[in-house]
């Protein structure tokens, strides 16, 4: 299994400011996601980040609000641009594993927007 | 209509009894169904997956899918205070390859 660690952990930040989400993995891996949390709601897939292609929007998420970088193969970042109350929310990083239907989470980043 | 819905409880049962969590889907080509467990304050980690119809066992879990009813259920026998988590099932198309849908999930609180 893979370990994946993000920063922030946390963080509080002013409506129409940028924050970009680290997610690091200690392997090298083909696909990472990224997902939101909103409270009391399922786990929406962002997008797919493959190194060396343009990340794959999910319907809904479009890459002027959610920019993401894949420069290397351990290695995404999410940025939240131009953030309202409604981008609160708790962010999480995945990879695949060996399985099709197996996806190792980081912790999450937990945003507030005020 | 959601393609996954799963009651949000919350759940709490005591320690020791049989929990049973369920979910229904309206998208009959899910052929994986699986069962993710998250703690607070953590990511969602795998634990179980059933490809297409029947039950799995490992342990005090058991999974089932309906395909017939698009209905799948997590059984938990000898519930234990450590089982305290939000249970989220997950759904995956073939050919979709990360493409896992979600339900709510569902958080259990089992009481010592």
């Amino acid at each position: 299994s893979a370990v994946i660690s993000q920063k922030p952990s946390r963080d509080i930040c002013q409506r129409g400011t940028s924050l970009t989400i680290q997610c690091q993995v200690d392997s090298q891996v083909t696909m990472m996601f990224w997902y939101r949390q909103q409270p009391g709601q399922s786990l929406t897939l962002i997008a797919t980040a493959n190194q060396g292609s343009e990340a794959t929007y999910e319907s809904g998420f479009v890459i002027d609000k959610f920019p993401i970088s894949r420069p290397n193969l351990t290695f995404s970042t999410l940025t939240v641009s131009n953030m309202s109350p409604e981008d609160s929310s708790i962010y999480l990083c995945s990879v695949d594993g060996e399985k099709v239907y197996e996806q190792f989470f980081g912790p999450g980043t937990r945003l507030t927007v005020l | 209509q959601k393609e996954v819905e799963q009651d949000p409880g919350p759940l709490s049962v005591p320690e020791g009894a049989i929990v049973s969590l369920n979910c229904t889907y309206s998208n009959s080509a899910f052929q994986y169904f699986m069962w993710y467990r998250q703690y607070s304050r953590k990511g969602p980690e795998l634990l179980m997956y059933t490809y297409s119809s029947g039950n799995k066992e490992d342990g005090r879990f058991t999974a089932q899918v309906d395909k017939s009813s698009k209905y799948i259920s997590l059984f938990i026998r000898d519930s234990q205070p450590s089982d305290s988590a939000t249970y989220l099932c997950a759904m995956l198309r073939s050919g979709n390859t990360g493409k896992l849908i979600f339900g709510q999930g569902t958080t259990l609180q089992v009481k010592p």
